[in-house]
């Protein structure tokens, strides 16, 4: 089945360090793959997305990159505050059948910024 | 446009009673996503629903069900709880047109089964 490995966490920075979290994926097919961010006490709030091979999500200084050949989307953000501090959670979509309507995610990486 | 919404936030139960939690999707979204979150197992889907119908089901025992109405409006129902149903409890709906569309989540109801 479908599956998302996220690093292991928790990551804590400096406001302005650059991040990565790394997030690999096992999948049939073409899914489709996303961030969300979970801030204290909240629902998921969608951060980014993309569809196919090659696509770049962004959105508030986050990106990620669907690399078909490594089966990655990379969470990178050049310069951290500490509004930023929040769990982040990889997720993809597959098409159909026993995929309709489930996200599956990783299992969520706590990220911390301080001042 | 009004974001998904979910009744009540907070739910305190003792074992054997039974619970019921309500999702209203974004308007327009015809598929509502259901998934349990907890510290241990994270992030667990629970069923999906589109036009009144079950179209997909996690791994979880038949105690949770759900149901959709015409409305597009969604219900779970977890019968008979345990201690470990305790959890933070996620909607989330979606348009369905073109493949698969992201989904946008609620605030959740969290449960506490004393």
């Amino acid at each position: 089945g479908d599956s998302v490995t996220q690093m292991e966490g928790p990551v804590t920075l400096s406001e302005e360090a650059f991040l990565t979290i790394n997030c690999t994926y096992t999948a049939t097919g073409y899914p489709s793959l996303f961030w969300y961010v979970q801030y204290p006490g909240e629902g998921l709030q969608l951060l980014l997305k993309a569809t196919k091979a090659d696509d770049k999500g962004s959105n508030k200084g986050f990106e990620a990159t669907y690399r078909k050949e490594t089966t990655s989307f990379h969470l990178e953000k050049g310069s951290v505050q500490v509004s930023d501090s929040a769990v982040y959670f990889c997720a993809l979509l597959n098409a159909g059948g026993t995929s309709y309507g489930k996200l599956t995610f990783g299992q969520g990486t706590i990220l911390t910024v301080h001042p | 446009k009004a974001g998904v919404t979910q009744t009540p936030r907070y739910l305190i139960k003792t074992r054997g009673q039974q619970v019921t939690l309500s999702c209203s999707p974004i308007s327009g979204h015809r598929s509502v996503s259901w998934y349990q979150q907890t510290p241990g197992q994270g992030l667990q889907f629970l069923f999906e629903y589109f036009s009144e119908t079950q179209r997909n089901k996690g791994n979880f025992p038949g105690r949770f069900s759900g149901r959709q109405f015409s409305n597009s409006r969604s219900e779970m129902n977890v019968s008979t709880l345990e201690l470990g149903d305790s959890a933070l409890y996620l909607c989330a709906s979606s348009v369905v047109a073109g493949g698969p569309r992201e989904q946008f989540f609620g605030p959740g109801t969290r449960l506490t089964v004393l």
